[in-house]
């Protein structure tokens, strides 16, 4: 079974300041990652995403992460965040075929932007 | 924008109790899931569901959880006798068919007093 690891569990940033909350994953053969974004009070918002091809993928509101196989790792970073960023980050690796395939998320990494 | 939906959006409840959590997945999605999230813990695998069947639980899924697809729309989650270690959030989720992304409600949290 796959497992993920985020190893910060909260990240306090000011406002216009860059950020990059990690994630790593276990090995696997075939590789599909996710980040997922959960503002106060919400259900589970899809960032962006990571099945095949380019290693660096851009998603939704200025966000973007890097699949590093040789590192097992699927960071996020933004250059500039805003108050509005604020909100928990969930990676999430998809593992599985068919029916059977289903995804193991993180503990999640609260960003807070403060200004 | 499609969206999967919840109701209700938040459900209290006394131990023993059984209860009815509602989801109406993308409607030309295939696949359904439940998650559940505990306050504080992370987003956890509960049940998959396809073609009318489950297709995986995990160990949290015991015989007090089932799931029914009862009509072409609704995707449901029943527990049948509420504990206190139940409180939590859950998430339906619906997945394409050939697509790896699932798309998430917006939960139902439930509280077991």
């Amino acid at each position: 079974a796959q497992s993920v690891t985020q190893l910060d569990s909260q990240v306090p940033v000011f406002e216009e300041a860059p950020v990059e909350l990690r994630c790593n994953y276990s090995s696997s053969v075939s590789v599909y990652l996710f980040w997922y974004v959960q503002y106060p009070n919400q259900g589970l918002q899809l960032l962006l995403k990571y099945l095949s091809g380019s290693t660096l993928v851009k998603g939704i509101n200025g966000f973007e992460a890097e699949f590093n196989k040789s590192q097992t790792s699927f960071h996020l970073r933004k250059p500039s965040v805003h108050i509005s960023d604020t909100a928990e980050y969930f990676c999430a690796v998809g593992e599985g075929g068919g029916s059977n395939y289903k995804l193991t998320f993180g503990k999640g990494t609260l960003l807070t932007v403060n200004p | 924008e499609p969206e999967v939906t919840q109701t209700p959006s938040h459900q209290v409840t006394q131990m023993g109790q059984e209860v009815i959590l509602r989801c109406v997945p993308i409607s030309n999605h295939l696949y359904f899931y439940w998650y559940r999230q505990i306050l504080g813990q992370k987003v956890e695998f509960l049940v998959s569901f396809y073609n009318n069947e489950i297709s995986e639980k995990s160990e949290i899924f015991d015989d007090q959880f089932s799931v029914e697809r009862p009509d072409g729309s609704n995707f449901t989650l029943k527990i049948r006798s509420t504990k206190l270690e139940d409180s939590a959030m859950y998430f339906c989720a619906s997945r394409q068919g050939a697509r790896r992304e699932q798309f998430f409600g917006p939960g139902t949290r439930l509280t077991v007093l």
